[in-house]
């Protein structure tokens, strides 16, 4: 099993630009979500869903979209860039929402 | 708002010696508790984690971790570091739906 992956792993934008960071897993995991994480601030959660067709707000949401068409692809999108949202995301998933299985990141540095 | 709070935010130690790293969270009810570790440029890993039962739980590499419910706290505790151990480590707690994380310790370990 690949676990979960992300693509891309480094991302240049500039202001205004929009992307979508992708998530995949192959563990058959209902629940994934998207963490950001920036220095002294841990990780915080953007987007989370328990399943296919259902995603709720985590405590960041703002600034980012989020859908889940099937279980295995969970993508986060930025629609304007903002500096602000310079930060490594992390994606994530587990089997009923507690012993999450994180992937490698991506670092995005929004200009 | 339910929170997770670690005190120490940077921690060195010299190698051998004793580590107790700090966590509290603020929830009502049933919460199930995390400890994950992050290595200097890697992703998360999972250290350790509460459900229920033993309030004394054991992870990988030495490390064990203490539920106190009176307290609110569950401290990670490992009785020898060792130079390897230098990462970030970040406490979570789960509950409905959410896994949410402290701002992290950073602990470095110098031979």
């Amino acid at each position: 099993n690949a676990g979960v992956t992300q693509t891309p792993k480094f991302q240049v934008l500039k202001t205004g630009q929009s992307m979508t960071l992708q998530c995949a897993q192959d563990m058959n995991h209902e629940y994934m979500s998207w963490y950001r994480q920036d220095p002294g601030m841990g990780l915080r959660l953007i987007h989370y869903s328990v399943g296919a067709g259902i995603t709720d707000q985590g405590e960041v949401p703002n600034g980012y979209n989020v859908s889940r068409s099937t279980t295995e692809d969970f993508p986060l999108r930025l629609l304007s860039a903002a500096p602000s949202q310079t930060s490594v995301y992390f994606c994530a998933s587990s089997y009923g929402g507690k012993t999450q299985y994180f992937g490698p990141g991506t670092r995005l540095l929004v200009l | 708002a339910q929170s997770v709070s670690q005190h120490n935010h940077h921690v060195i130690l010299s190698e051998a010696a004793s580590l107790e790293l700090g966590c509290n969270y603020s929830y009502g009810g049933t919460v199930n508790l995390f400890w994950y570790v992050q290595y200097p440029g890697q992703h998360l890993q999972l250290l350790l984690k509460y459900f229920s039962g033993d309030p004394l739980v054991k992870g990988i590499k030495g490390f064990e971790a203490e539920f106190i419910k009176s307290k609110f706290s569950f401290n990670l505790r490992k009785p020898s570091v060792q130079w390897s151990d230098t990462a970030e480590y970040f406490c979570a707690a789960h509950n409905t739906d959410k896994l949410i994380f402290g701002t992290g310790t950073r602990l470095q370990v110098f031979p």
